[in-house]
């Protein structure tokens, strides 16, 4: 199975901030990842596909990079309605696995 | 617009079984995946498995494979997830996903059902 290694674990940030996220897979991947959004008490929402295409209705702050092992998830201007958990998720192979989690704060 | 509606929360007791379910509407299930992923207390996600309700072709995870038991109903448009012989360590919020063709995103998710288990 392919390990995805996401870092850091938790994030705090002030308001306008820029943030990165980072998620490195255990072997290559093929730009074949996705970053979700987990907002407190609901489901996962899909932000990025493809390493770095937005999701249809996903603000333009939100921008994901990376090939081969290696990608991040980069909030720019950070707002309130950020604060949630960010995970990623290859699906390169089966069986698809994400990785444990970004839980982001506001300062 | 896609909307994946699931059945609701659920008590079982060790050793026994619960079926869940995911409506879905606005698209027809023939032309997707339909993902289950789960999320114990806590704790990130976990992917158990896929179907191809067209063919009902499965695809799980190693661990969930004596555990999960995915099946679709085109007729319905509705993919269901049985999960047998519960421990207390099955206790999580349950989500079903809508994977559109051609790629291996969740593109839409159910609100989740939790599961308890307990005597």
């Amino acid at each position: 199975d392919i390990q995805m290694t996401q870092s850091p674990a938790s994030l705090s940030a002030s308001l306008g901030e820029t943030v990165t996220i980072e998620c490195r897979a255990s072997e290559d991947i093929y730009s074949n990842l996705a970053w979700y959004q987990q907002k407190p008490g609901n489901s996962p929402q899909l932000l990025i596909y493809d390493a770095n295409s937005l999701a249809d209705g996903v603000p333009s702050r939100f921008s994901g990079s990376g090939s081969g092992t290696q990608y991040s998830l980069k909030i720019n201007s950070l707002q309130s309605e950020d604060v949630a958990s960010y995970f990623c998720q290859q699906y390169n192979n089966y069986p698809f696995t994400f990785g444990s989690g970004t839980k982001l704060e506001i300062k | 617009e896609v909307q994946l509606q699931q059945s609701g929360a659920e008590l079982g007791k060790p050793g026994t079984s619960v079926k869940l379910s995911c409506k879905v509407s606005g698209y027809n299930i023939r032309n997707t995946y339909m993902h289950w992923v789960n999320q114990r207390p806590g704790k990130g996600l976990e992917w158990i498995g896929r179907i191809d309700p067209a063919n009902g072709n499965t695809i799980y995870a190693e661990k969930f494979k004596s555990k999960a038991t995915l099946t679709a109903d085109t007729s319905s448009n509705t993919a269901y997830m049985q999960l047998s012989q519960l421990k207390s360590d099955d206790t999580a919020i349950y989500f079903c996903a809508l994977n559109y063709p051609g790629t291996g995103v969740m593109d839409a998710w159910g609100q989740g059902a939790s599961v308890t288990v307990s005597s």
